[in-house]
C-alpha cells in the first residue's frame, strides 16, 4: 500500500511564529486530507485538497500531486494551534474502495 | 446536526472480556472505518465497510470483529484474542461513490487491566 511520511515529527514554536508542515506520499493518490487532533483526541478536518492551494484563515495547504507532497502552512501561530497534525492520503484500493492511509503526525506545541 | 457518535467515551474492562464499541452516523455515508491510535502514534486501520453486510480487514484486524447490519451503524468488538487492546479507537465515515473527505467521531478510550 501507499506510504505516507510527515515531517518534522515534533515542532515547538513561540506564539506568533509561522511554520510549514510537510507530507510526502509514495504513490499517486486520489486525494489528500489534513487533520488537527486537539488535546482531547478530536480529529478536526482542516483541508481536503487533491491539488493546488486552499486557505482558511491563518491556515493554508498546498498539494503538488505530480511531485507527491503536500504542505500545511500555519501563520501567526496561537496556543490553540497546539496538537498533532495528520495528513491522510486517499488511495484507490482493490475492489473500488478508497482507503485513507495516515502519516505518523507532526506534534506541535505553541508557547505563549 | 449530522455527525458520527461514538460511545462510550471511556471504557474499562478486565482482561479476557470481550467489549463492543459503538459507532453510529446520520450522514448517510456508505463507507465506515475503524482506526486504532496508540500514544504518540498515527492511526492504523482495523476494519472498513463500503456497504451494508460487507466489510474488509485492514492492517491490524487480528483480535477484532465488526458487523454492518445497518448503514448507520458499524460496531467494533475487541475480543480477548487482542493482545494489547488498550488504545484510543476512532470511527470514521465517508461517501463511497465518489472520492470524498473522511469524517471522524470523537473516539473511545479503552483501558483493559
Amino acid at each position: 500500500g501507499i506510504q505516507v511520511e510527515q515531517s518534522p515529527p515534533d515542532l515547538i514554536l513561540q506564539e506568533g511564529a509561522n511554520s510549514t508542515l510537510r507530507c510526502n506520499f509514495s504513490d499517486s493518490v486520489n486525494n489528500l486530507q489534513w487533520f488537527h487532533q486537539n488535546p482531547w483526541g478530536q480529529l478536526i478536518n482542516l483541508f481536503y485538497i487533491p491539488s493546488g492551494t486552499k486557505q482558511n484563515g491563518r491556515l493554508s495547504a498546498t498539494t503538488v500531486a505530480t511531485e507527491r507532497y503536500s504542505l500545511l502552512y500555519i501563520s501567526s501561530s496561537q496556543t490553540t494551534d497546539s496538537g498533532v497534525y495528520f495528513c491522510a492520503a486517499h488511495d484507490h484500493a482493490s475492489g473500488g474502495s478508497y482507503i485513507p492511509t495516515f502519516g505518523r503526525g507532526t506534534s506541535l506545541i505553541v508557547h505563549p | 446536526d449530522g455527525g458520527i457518535t461514538q460511545s462510550p467515551k471511556y471504557l474499562f474492562r478486565k482482561e479476557g472480556q470481550n467489549v463492543t464499541l459503538s459507532c453510529e452516523q446520520n450522514l448517510n455515508h456508505d463507507a465506515m472505518y475503524w482506526y486504532r491510535q496508540d500514544p504518540g502514534q498515527g492511526l492504523r486501520l482495523i476494519y472498513y465497510s463500503q456497504i451494508v453486510n460487507d466489510f474488509q480487514k485492514g492492517d491490524i484486524a487480528e483480535g477484532y470483529s465488526v458487523s454492518r447490519e445497518k448503514k448507520e451503524s458499524f460496531p467494533l468488538t475487541v475480543t480477548s484474542a487482542q493482545k494489547n487492546p488498550t488504545a484510543f479507537y476512532l470511527c470514521a465515515s465517508r461517501l463511497s461513490q465518489v472520492v470524498s473527505p473522511l469524517h471522524f467521531g470523537n473516539g473511545t478510550r479503552l483501558t483493559v487491566t
